[in-house]
């Protein structure tokens, strides 16, 4: 079946805009996470969604940072007055929702903000 | 927090060599272990998983994996590599209470040269 998809592959957006990254999960899976990939670096957590509801957001780096699921599939990740430090891919993954499921990983979005 | 350190950001090894990358994590209690994937060009990708049970863990494309508790060591081991293999490697460590979201080592890349 189809995989865990990410829109737009690739943003380029100016310092101080609002962007918006989607992500669609594989059909049934109830668990979605966010991380987020700088150069050089592993992924790191950003938030993790249990259905509609935000379980973990305890990997966000600020207010600006903010994302929704509303109907518990489809989910984005919306980041306001973006800084040049907010570049890098973000990853979207998606699993079963069991304690011990594989997390399934989506192609990445990469944000540049200039 | 767990933490994961991978001890190399770069191997260079000639096809029928064998392979050995390190993993370390930082985390007294019963965690999931991980080796991720991520080939030229695409998204990361399971290479095997331990959760418990014989710690000698066999994954895809002929690569294994040993859990060594006492040394909290999950080491990637393929006795002969392919240029093919060519790609970043990324060790994951979660926590085994509930939910999933995984910690990530910064990743070592392997060069086969054929």
């Amino acid at each position: 079946g189809a995989g865990v998809s990410q829109t737009p592959s690739n943003k380029v957006t100016e310092k101080g805009k609002y962007v918006e990254l989607r992500c669609d999960p594989i059909s049934g899976h109830t668990a979605l996470y966010w991380y987020r990939q700088s150069l050089g670096q592993g992924p790191e957590f950003l938030i993790y969604f249990q259905g509609t509801g935000a379980a973990d957001d305890s990997g966000l780096p600020n207010d600006r940072f903010f994302a929704v699921r509303p109907e518990g599939s489809v989910s984005t990740l919306k980041i306001q007055r973006t800084e040049r430090g907010d570049s890098a891919v973000y990853l979207c993954a998606s699993s079963d929702g069991t304690g011990t499921d594989t997390q399934y990983f989506g192609p990445g979005t990469r944000l540049t903000v200039l | 927090a767990q933490s994961v350190s991978q001890h190399n950001h770069h191997v260079i090894l000639s096809e029928a060599a064998s392979l050995e990358l390190g993993c370390n994590y930082s985390y007294g209690g019963t965690v999931n272990l991980f080796w991720y994937v991520q080939y030229p060009g695409q998204h990361l990708q399971l290479l095997l998983k331990y959760f418990s049970g014989d710690p000698l863990v066999k994954g895809i494309k002929g690569f294994e994996a040993e859990f060594i508790k006492s040394k909290f060591s999950f080491n990637l081991r393929k006795p002969s590599v392919q240029w093919s293999d060519t790609a970043e490697y990324f060790c994951a460590v979660s926590l085994n209470s509930g939910y999933s979201t995984l910690t990530f080592g910064k990743g070592t890349m392997l060069l086969v040269s054929p």
